[in-house]
């Protein structure tokens, strides 16, 4: 699986769009990008995966760059219950694998009022 | 729709104690995954199971731990007996969908204390 570097911490305006960043250089064609966060003393949270193109849903938006190399997740307007560590891995989606989840040290968003 | 459940939320128990963690699943969920995380460790898959079948408990960490499906909509992890160092969150998780296996819906957790 591709390595992925995030910013160890952002702040974010309550209101505003956070812009979360993910580099995945090393990422191979047939690998996924997922997010997740895990709020304080509660269990991960999937937001959003995408391959390529760009992906939105009722929770967030996931840019994907066209070289594939870098993504950002987009919380269009962050709320205080937005703060949270958000991960981004890299997976191949296959029939076989463990299908285990591994969190790296994530990025600590703070949403400030 | 509820959620992935979990019970008990919290528990404490003395070494040696026998020890059973409870989940139910999302109903249609085909896949269940039991998990813990520790600050030490991070998140670790213990086993997963498969419309009730077990396909990958290499995770398991020792004899101590087992894990059983009986049906759909319910599963548990069992220590026995229980040692200070197995101390953690145990969290379950399922997934609807064979394409997108690493989309996982998590329960809230066990926060497990053995002294």
């Amino acid at each position: 699986d591709a390595k992925t570097t995030q910013p160890t911490s952002m702040d974010c305006a309550e209101g505003r769009a956070a812009n979360l960043p993910c580099n995945h250089s090393t990422i191979s064609g047939n690998e996924y990008v997922y997010w997740y966060r895990q709020i304080h003393s509660q269990g991960p949270q999937y937001i959003i995966h995408g391959l390529k193109n760009n992906e939105t849903n009722e929770m967030a938006s996931l840019i994907i760059t066209e070289d594939r190399k870098s993504s950002t997740l987009i919380l269009p307007h962050a709320t205080l219950r937005d703060t949270a560590v958000y991960y981004c891995i890299v997976r191949v989606v296959s029939g076989a694998g463990s299908y285990q989840l591994t969190f790296g040290k994530g990025t600590k968003l703070s949403v400030i009022p | 729709d509820a959620g992935v459940i979990q019970s008990p939320r919290h528990e404490v128990t003395e070494m040696g104690q026998e020890v059973t963690l409870r989940c139910k699943p999302i109903s249609g969920h085909d896949y269940l995954f039991w998990y813990r995380q520790t600050m030490m460790r991070g998140l670790e898959l213990l086993i997963y199971f498969n419309n009730n079948v077990p396909i990958d408990d290499s995770g398991m960490p020792e004899d101590r731990f087992s894990a059983k499906m009986p049906n759909a909509s319910f599963s548990t992890l069992k220590i026995q007996p229980s040692e200070p160092r197995d101390s953690a969150v145990y969290f379950c998780a399922s997934t609807p969908f064979e394409a997108s296996p690493y989309e996982q819906y998590f329960g809230p957790g066990t926060r497990l204390t053995v002294t």
